[in-house]
């Protein structure tokens, strides 16, 4: 079975700094994708980005990037520039690929940025 | 932009009570899917549908139902809530364009769901 793991429960980051949040994941199956979702105070789960195992070149999205190193079975997420609207929970994801393509999700970050 | 609509924001009930909570999303997307979160569990998928009138249960299907007779609505029903049943409710539209192409899942903003 697919498992995410999240190993940081809470970071504090300030503003204009750069942050990496961590993921690392868990599967046997060769083609998946992986996904980065932010969940602020109001509970809305908002895409950030994606990436697919098989894609050559790591996912960026604005401030957002995605470090992918496949044989470590990582994906953490770079968020550049870090802006108080940042603050958030951050859960990394992945698809499954069996039945119901639906996401498996880590434990989620709480970051915090700081002015 | 992909939008994915619910219901309510907040909804408070007795134990007992017959519970709908409906999604909406309008960009034609066949798969969609619901969620509960709780804290230190995570989200969890109750159940999901691949298309109209096609459902299947996810991983903790007791105690809900689901409906889908037109394929913009995905409605979540409690037959009798219960307070463990207590929780966030997150519905999700699935975006596919095909292999090598965008595959994500948008979410809408979420029910909090008191049962007393």
């Amino acid at each position: 079975a697919q498992k995410i793991t999240q190993t940081q429960p809470g970071m504090f980051v300030q503003e204009k700094e750069a942050v990496t949040l961590d993921c690392t994941y868990d599967t046997s199956d060769p083609s998946y994708g992986l996904f980065w979702y932010k969940q602020p105070s109001s509970g809305e789960m908002i895409f950030l980005i994606y990436q697919g195992s098989y894609d050559q070149q790591n996912a960026t999205e604005g401030r957002y990037s995605l470090n992918f190193q496949k044989a470590r079975k990582s994906a953490n997420l770079v968020i550049s520039a870090s802006q108080l609207g940042d603050s958030a929970m951050y859960f990394c994801a992945m698809r499954d690929f069996q039945g119901a393509q639906k996401l498996v999700f880590g434990q989620g970050t709480r970051l915090t940025i700081n002015p | 932009d992909v939008k994915v609509t619910q219901s309510s924001r907040y909804l408070v009930k007795r134990t007992g009570e017959k519970v709908f909570l409906e999604c909406v999303q309008d960009m034609d997307h066949e798969n969609m899917f619901w969620y509960r979160q709780d804290p230190g569990l995570g989200l969890r998928l109750i159940y999901f549908s691949y298309d109209v009138k096609m459902k299947e249960k996810g991983d903790i299907p007791e105690g809900y139902s689901v409906s889908r007779e037109k394929k913009e609505r995905f409605s979540l029903i409690l037959e009798s809530a219960s307070t463990n049943q207590t929780s966030m409710y997150l519905c999700a539209s699935r975006k596919y364009t095909g292999t090598g192409g965008t595959d994500t899942q948008y979410f809408g903003p979420g029910t909090r769901l008191t049962v007393l």
